[in-house]
Formats: structure tokens, sequence, C-alpha cells
């Protein structure tokens, strides 16, 4: 069956950068994109971005131009998000998604805090 | 970008009632392929957003026939009938037709 086991919580400084996974499993990794998105506390939902793993295409929501950058390791399954510059405005739940968004990891908590 | 707008922001609801949930969107959402890719998702306290219609009005696989999606073009209903405490949490709307990909800002099911 299809899974997306994400990375744990991550405590980081402000301006400082974080890196976190999301390893697939149940599926072919490289013919389907990998989406990400955001969850800041007690909001809605945005889109991030896209990843085609087959040949590293990426696709940004222009709000996350230059914050988010997104790879993928076809060897591993895991496609993996960067965010850069943390700000407070950056704490949130990060989700990975599979191609059409019928299935998602669990999440993926970052806290921006000095 | 595609505004969605989810109408009511919240709904008090009897277990056994029934539910609708509107959801309107700027543009339409009929893709060039044919396809209007407007989904339905039901997010729990503390878990990822869970699929329950895709393209207006199937139901994705596992979902109770209790749900069902309708419309085209702008405007979109979710239904839920006879409601069960396991269908309390909030609800959101989501567009991928057309980039950036957008969601609703959700309706919280709540029990009267």
């Amino acid at each position: 069956q299809v899974q997306l086991q994400q990375s744990g919580t991550e405590l980081v400084k402000p301006a400082s950068s974080v890196k976190i996974s999301c390893k697939a499993s149940g599926y072919t990794f490289t013919s389907n994109y990998m989406h990400w998105i955001r969850q800041q506390p007690g909001n809605g939902l945005e889109w991030i971005g896209w990843i085609y793993p087959g040949n590293g295409n990426t696709k940004y929501n222009q709000k996350f131009d230059g914050k988010a950058t997104l790879t993928a390791d076809k060897s591993s399954s895991t496609a993996y998000m960067q965010l850069s510059s943390l700000t407070s405005e950056d704490s949130a739940v990060y989700f990975c998604a599979r191609g059409r968004f019928a299935y998602w990891g669990q999440g993926t908590l970052v806290t921006v805090s000095s | 970008d595609v505004v969605m707008t989810q109408t009511p922001v919240s709904l008090s609801v009897s277990l056994g009632n029934q539910a609708s949930i509107s959801c309107r969107s700027s543009q339409s959402l009929l893709h060039s392929d044919g396809n209007t890719y407007l989904s339905w998702y039901l997010q729990k306290p503390g878990q990822s957003p869970q699929l329950l219609i895709y393209l207006a009005s199937n139901r994705f696989s596992g979902v109770s026939n209790r749900f069902s999606g309708s419309g085209s073009g702008t405007d979109f209903t979710l239904k839920i009938s006879r409601v069960e405490p396991e269908d309390l949490g909030v609800y959101y709307c989501f567009q991928h037709t057309h980039l950036p990909y957008t969601f609703g800002a959700g309706t919280k099911l709540e029990l009267k």
C-alpha cells in the first residue's frame, strides 16, 4: 500500500535552514509527482510546489520561490524540501502528498525559535 | 490565484442529520483536458487531510457512501448524510486545475 513517511519534528533557529524528508513506498516513486503543502498554526492549507522525481523537474507557488527548494533521491525513493532563511512565519506543519493528492504523509512540525 | 470560498465557516449538526458545505471558486475549474480538479478533504485534529471526493463527484476508495460531491464550473457542494461522530472535523475544498493550487479556508463540522 502507498505510504509516505515524513521525518520528525524540527526546532530550528531564525535565519537558519532545515531539510525535511518524505520517504515513499508502495508505488513507483519516479512516475508520480510529489507535492508539498504548508499548514500554519490554526490556519488553512497552502500548496508549496511539486517535484517530478523521474526527471527532477519542479514547479513552485510563487509565494514560496526562494524559500523552498524541492529535491528527490531516486535511489532511496525519498523527496526532500529545504526551507531557508527561516523566520517565525515559517513555523508550521509541512505535508508531502503524492500525485493527485490522494495520499499524504503524516506531517512534519517545524518550529522556528531562538 | 484562484480563490476558493467555503461556506459556512462552521456548522453545528445533530447526529443522524444531513450536513451541506458549499465551495465557490473565482474561476471555472474545468481543465482543458475535460476534468474538473476539485477535491474535498476531512482533517481531524493532529492528522493529515484525508481525501473524500475527487474530480468533484467521485468518492475515493473506502469512503462511506454517506459522502457525496456535486457541482461544476465554479459552484460545488459536499453533502454528508446521517452525520456520525467520526465525521467531525474540518472540511476543505481544494482545486488543482489552475496553478498555484489553492484550498478553501475550511468548514468546521461540530455537534449541536
